[in-house]
C-alpha cells in the first residue's frame, strides 16, 4: 500500500451521523484524493488536493467534505447529507499532475 | 458516461497462459494511461503505465499496448499465476489530477 494508511478498516454510521475517514501520506505527495467505490464499479473521484489548504470538488462531492492542513493529511468526512454512503472508500496520493497515484488499503462505510 | 471502458468484464485463463485483457478510451486528448489490480477487500496496486508518446512498455511479466489510431490500450500478463486473479482496471488522464477508470475486468486463473 506504498505508505498510505487509511483507518479505520470498517466504519459504521447510524442515520444523520457525520463520519471521518482518516488517510495519511508519508511519500511526500503534494496532491491526495478520495474515490469511491460500488461493487462491480469503477473509482469515482468525490475530492482532491493538489496543495495544502487548497481542494477541489470531484465529479460526486455532494454529502462530503475534505480539509487539508497538513501535507501528509486528507481526512473525508460523510455528512448525513449523503443519502447513500454505503461503499468502500480509497485515498490515494501522487506527486503532482499526470503522475502515477498510489492507493491506499481503503475504508468500508456501512450504515447501521 | 465513462470514458474509458473495458471490453470484457470476466476473464478465465488457464495458469500458465498469458493473458490479455482489453481497454477501450474515448478522448484523444488523454495521454497518461494506467494499469492498476485490486484483490478483494484491497487497494488499487499500480502495475504499469504508459505515457501517449509511446506505443508499447513492458515491465516484470507485464506489457502495456497503446495504439492510439483505435484508442485502444491493452494489458498482456506472461506465464499468469494464480496470484494474478483479480480485478484489473485502466485508467487515463485528460484533465490534470482527475484519471478516470473503466468498470475493470475480473481474471480468475483456472489451476
Amino acid at each position: 500500500d506504498g505508505g498510505i494508511t487509511q483507518s479505520p478498516k470498517y466504519l459504521f454510521r447510524k442515520e444523520g451521523q457525520n463520519v471521518t475517514l482518516s488517510c495519511e501520506q508519508n511519500l511526500n505527495h503534494d496532491a491526495m484524493y478520495w474515490y469511491r467505490q460500488d461493487p462491480g464499479q469503477g473509482l469515482r473521484l468525490i475530492y482532491y488536493s493538489q496543495i495544502v489548504n487548497d481542494f477541489q470538488k470531484g465529479d460526486i462531492a455532494e454529502g462530503y467534505s475534505v480539509s487539508r492542513e497538513k501535507k501528509e493529511s486528507f481526512p473525508l468526512t460523510v455528512t448525513s447529507a449523503q443519502k447513500n454512503p454505503t461503499a468502500f472508500y480509497l485515498c490515494a496520493s501522487s506527486n503532482g499532475n499526470f503522475e502515477t497515484q498510489y492507493f491506499g488499503p481503503g475504508t468500508r462505510l456501512l450504515v447501521l | 458516461g465513462e470514458s474509458v471502458g473495458l471490453h470484457l468484464p470476466t476473464l478465465s485463463v488457464q495458469e500458465g497462459d498469458n493473458s490479455i485483457i482489453n481497454c477501450a478510451y474515448s478522448n484523444s486528448a488523454s495521454d497518461y494511461f494506467i494499469w492498476y489490480k485490486q484483490e478483494s477487500g484491497k487497494g488499487p496496486q499500480f502495475i504499469i503505465d504508459i505515457r501517449s508518446n509511446m506505443d508499447k512498455r513492458q515491465g516484470q511479466r507485464v506489457t502495456v499496448l497503446l495504439n492510439k489510431t483505435v484508442k485502444h490500450l491493452s494489458l498482456q500478463i506472461a506465464a499468469t499465476q494464480p496470484g494474478d486473479s483479480a480485478v484489473y482496471f485502466c485508467a487515463e488522464t485528460f484533465n490534470d489530477y482527475k484519471l478516470s477508470f473503466g468498470a475493470g475486468t475480473t481474471v480468475t486463473v483456472r489451476a
